[in-house]
């Protein structure tokens, strides 16, 4: 079992929706981040986070330290926000980050 | 403009030629690091750099070095390259304090022949 897992693999949504991809993790951690990747590559921090939540724009991210869960939702989903989303661990007995395997999101108009 | 830059951006090169990927950062970060990413296995981390002279291996660190003799540059350095190190690479470097952004290299793709 993967110490990050992602879900779900794929989205494909219709502009508008309200989006929801989720991040589980089983080791201790001292912080979570968010990351999107264009089609081009390029990749963006959205997020750092180690409780509760942030809100940046249409993009809010939670975490539950207690349940090792954190979501990344996007409210009013655009064409524009087709990326894949990242979600990566910092141990909390190291400085190493851990990967999920991304979540392809595609929002059609 | 705060940003990492990576140099070459495409590489082909041919199995054991050594090479150095270059990597810079003008934000004054501590923390540095390189990442592989392979389709289906996603982003892995290669090494890692607290500080200057500080450095630390990620989980797929084999066949790979790295130095950081000064705070804004992290070369990634592939002594004899294989094959199986055909991947897109990414540097990062990561603000410190309650924020911790992290910023990311535009990649560098490598084909080992």
């Amino acid at each position: 079992k993967n110490e990050v897992e992602q879900s779900p693999q794929n989205l494909t949504a219709q502009e508008g929706e309200f989006i929801t991809i989720n991040c589980s993790y089983s080791v201790g951690i001292s912080a979570l981040h968010w990351l999107q990747q264009h089609p081009g590559g390029g990749i963006v921090s959205l997020f750092m986070l180690s409780s509760g939540k942030k809100k940046h724009g249409r993009l809010i991210a939670t975490i539950n330290i207690q349940e090792k869960h954190s979501s990344l939702h996007i409210t009013a989903s655009h064409p524009r926000d087709s990326a894949v989303y990242i979600c990566a661990v910092r141990s909390r007995y190291g400085n190493k980050l851990v990967f999920g395997a991304g979540t392809i999101l595609r929002v059609k108009s | 403009e705060a940003q990492v830059t990576q140099n070459p951006r495409y590489l082909i090169t041919v199995t054991g030629k050594k090479l150095t990927v270059t990597c810079s950062q003008n934000m004054n970060h501590e923390y540095m690091s390189w990442y592989r990413q392979d389709p289906g296995l996603g982003l892995r981390q290669i090494y890692y750099s607290m500080n200057v002279e500080v450095t630390d291996k990620g989980d797929v660190p084999e066949g790979y070095k790295v130095s950081r003799k000064e705070k804004r540059n992290f070369p990634l350095i592939l002594e004899s390259p294989s094959p199986n190190q055909t991947s897109l690479y990414f540097c990062a470097s990561t603000s410190s304090g309650d924020y911790n952004e992290q910023f990311f290299g535009p990649g560098t793709r490598l084909t080992v022949l």
